[in-house]
């Protein structure tokens, strides 16, 4: 079965600090993207960073940067300078091959203290 | 460029009503999946359509049913409304469809709520 993970239902962080949020999967594929979004209160969810599977280098988008271990089929990201505006659930996710369909983590809501 | 719209972003329906909501996606997108979002069962995919096709349907009733339309913008309906439907009706685009690298972006959502 191809499953996402996250293990931290809910995370806090002071203001200014460094989180990292955790996801492990499970797929045979060997060649795919895997995904972080971010889903303010009440706002539209958005792509936060994306990780090619088949590259090594670890994606980087600003304050935000992964960890990307494909023989652990783990996938954190980390989130540094944290900031109000970084309140959020945040989703793991990755798309099967002729699926069509994201699968998701059950989701981590982060609160960003100041 | 514009992201991906939906129509309306509210909803109240009664027991027993359909309801069709309205999705926009990115120009130059042609695939389309939808999502439905509760608290209790998280982000589950409703189905994907790629030019005009239904290519992917995932495990929901047939009072869930959609279309594609040529200029890419799809429908979501659902007959007969059960307060169960109660949900953030999501809806994604994506360039292609059928990979594994294709990127979703996500509309900002219909809230439904069925009385």
């Amino acid at each position: 079965a191809q499953t996402v993970t996250q293990s931290q239902p809910e995370m806090s962080v002071q203001e200014a600090e460094t989180v990292t949020l955790s996801c492990t999967y499970d797929t045979s594929e060997n060649n795919y993207y895997l995904f972080w979004y971010k889903q303010p209160p009440s706002r539209q969810m958005i792509l936060v960073i994306r990780q090619e599977a088949y590259k090594q280098q670890n994606a980087t988008e600003n304050r935000f940067s992964v960890n990307f271990q494909k023989a652990a089929k783990s996938f954190s990201l980390k989130i540094s300078d944290s900031q109000l505006g970084d309140t959020a659930m945040y989703f793991c996710a990755f798309i099967p091959s002729n699926t069509g369909k994201l699968i998701f983590g059950q989701g981590t809501t982060l609160q960003v203290k100041p | 460029k514009a992201g991906v719209t939906q129509t309306p972003r509210y909803l109240i329906k009664t027991r027993g009503q359909q309801v069709t909501l309205s999705c926009s996606p990115i120009s130059g997108h042609r695939s389309v999946s939808w999502y439905q979002q509760t608290p209790g069962q998280g982000l589950q995919f409703l189905f994907e359509y790629f030019s005009e096709t239904q290519r992917n349907k995932g495990n929901f009733p047939g009072r869930f049913s959609g279309r594609q339309f040529s200029n890419s913008r799809s429908e979501m309906n659902v007959s007969t409304l059960e307060l169960g439907d109660s949900a953030l009706y999501l809806c994604a685009s994506s360039r292609t469809s059928g990979g594994n690298t294709d990127t979703q972006y996500f509309g900002p959502g219909t809230r439904l709520t069925v009385l």
